[in-house]
């Protein structure tokens, strides 16, 4: 199974202040139809998860454009331009590209500091 | 809108079962693959099962297969899944999720198996 591996696991942010969370894939998440399918997801304190980004780069509707996804092959990467008190959570990479199983990360928090 | 909405929960002991149901709406269930994750208390998520659209795939995490079935009423918008011989390892939030992409979750329903 593709291993998912986050980094850091914990952050604490200034309000207003960036935030940045890497996600290392064990192998190329490059599919066969040239799609990569990386998405991440957000979970509030008390809350289900809830997708921000998929394949990689595009935002969900609703999201806040202070949110975006980069990276390719093995190394992708969450910004969050500036931190807001809302974006308290943990925050998951997950890996559709091989599948099953869909692979999840262990998770990172994100508090303020 | 999306909604999805897991049922049947509970306190369960070891080695029993428990049926899990999620209710769907606001789409058309039956265009869409569905899945089940769960969440251990305190813990990750984890990726539990999959079935496509018109029930001809399905998929199982090694954690689960052979316990657990995953399964759908297309004709009641609804997916379920049967656990068989609970585990304690098996307490957790169960989520049901939609499409490939997993792009809704419902609320979760929290199994709890114990002695």
């Amino acid at each position: 199974d593709v291993v998912m591996t986050q980094s850091p696991l914990s952050l604490s942010v200034t309000l207003g202040q960036p935030a940045s969370i890497s996600c290392r894939s064990s192998q190329s998440l490059v599919h066969s139809d040239g799609n990569t399918y990386l998405n991440w997801f957000q979970q509030r304190p008390g809350q289900s998860p809830r997708r921000l980004i998929y394949k990689v780069s595009n935002r969900d509707s609703g999201v806040p454009d202070r949110f975006s996804g980069s990276g390719s092959d093995t190394e992708f990467t969450l910004k969050i331009s500036r931190v807001e008190a809302e974006d308290v959570g943990v925050y998951y990479c997950m890996q559709g590209t091989y599948w099953p199983p869909d692979t999840f990360g262990q998770g990172t928090k994100l508090e303020i500091k | 809108q999306v909604q999805l909405v897991e049922s049947g929960g509970g306190v369960v002991q070891p080695g029993r079962s428990l049926r899990l149901s999620c209710a769907a709406s606001g789409f058309t269930f039956s265009t869409y693959a569905m899945h089940w994750v769960r969440q251990p208390p305190g813990k990750g998520l984890e990726w539990v099962a999959v079935i496509s659209y018109d029930e001809t795939i399905e998929y199982y995490a090694d954690s689960v297969k052979g316990r657990f079935t995953i399964s759908r009423d297309n004709s009641k918008n609804t997916l379920y899944l049967q656990m068989n011989s609970l585990k304690t390892e098996d307490t957790a939030v169960y989520y049901c999720a939609r499409d490939l992409g997993i792009d809704y979750w419902g609320q979760g329903t929290l199994v709890t198996v114990s002695s």
